[in-house]
């Protein structure tokens, strides 16, 4: 595609339950990050993908936190046992080259509401 | 703690005049980053300035490095109503990922 896209745009969901969020990164992009913004606040890094390497899980908040990315491209992010202080939106970005040093391609997010 | 820290938290200034953002980091960085932020969605890239570099233009933009300080400056000249968004800088301190600060909301009224 021609941007980064994430489904859903919004979700709505019941303390307690398990959410999925996707994230379809740019074609050939080599790296993929996860993100989380609270109301007002600034991006909180959660995981980023590299090609085949291990993943840097070092932002995961808790082991109810986990994401996968299949085939080097989509990615899932999965969040068990959902609370309240994780509703925020929910950002992936992709870079072409692997590192700190390229520019990230956001998508528009996903807003999670923990009701 | 955040590596960026963004300051001021809100500005708001009339169309045509100009807007400073500043942000101050901690450690030593391979690169500095400026994205947009509008409605609270997506990021926008704005600029990228390397540690080597002082200054960088791109069209209304002005950016400044001073790593001696650890800060960089966002200039925006002759603003307009569509700049109202939220700015974040982002370091990169050799490492894998960027690190974001709180943001500046910034407010042009027409």
């Amino acid at each position: 595609g021609a941007g980064v896209s994430q489904s859903p745009s919004n979700k709505v969901t019941e303390k307690g339950k398990d959410v999925e969020l996707r994230c379809d990164p740019i074609s050939g992009h080599t790296a993929l990050y996860w993100y989380r913004q609270s109301l007002g606040q600034g991006l909180e890094f959660l995981i980023y993908f590299q090609g085949n390497s291990a993943p840097d899980k070092s932002g995961l908040p808790s082991d109810r936190f986990s994401a996968e990315r299949t085939g080097g491209s989509v990615s899932t992010l999965t969040i068990q046992r959902t609370q309240q202080e994780d509703s925020a939106v929910y950002l992936c970005a992709s870079t072409l080259l692997a590192g700190g040093g390229s520019e990230q391609f956001f998508g528009p997010g996903t807003r999670l509401t923990v009701l | 703690s955040q590596q960026g820290e963004e300051d001021p938290q809100a500005l708001s200034i009339q169309e045509g005049e100009n807007a400073t953002m500043n942000c101050s980091y901690k450690t030593s960085i391979n690169n500095l980053q400026w994205y947009r932020q509008n409605s609270g969605r997506g990021l926008v890239h704005l600029i990228l300035i390397r540690s080597n570099e002082r200054e960088k233009h791109s069209g209304r933009l002005r950016v400044t490095l001073d790593t001696s300080k650890k800060s960089s400056s966002l200039l925006i000249t002759a603003s307009r109503a569509a700049d109202t968004a939220s700015y974040f800088c982002a370091t990169d301190a050799y490492g894998n990922k960027l690190v974001f600060g709180a943001g500046t909301i910034l407010r042009v009224k027409s």
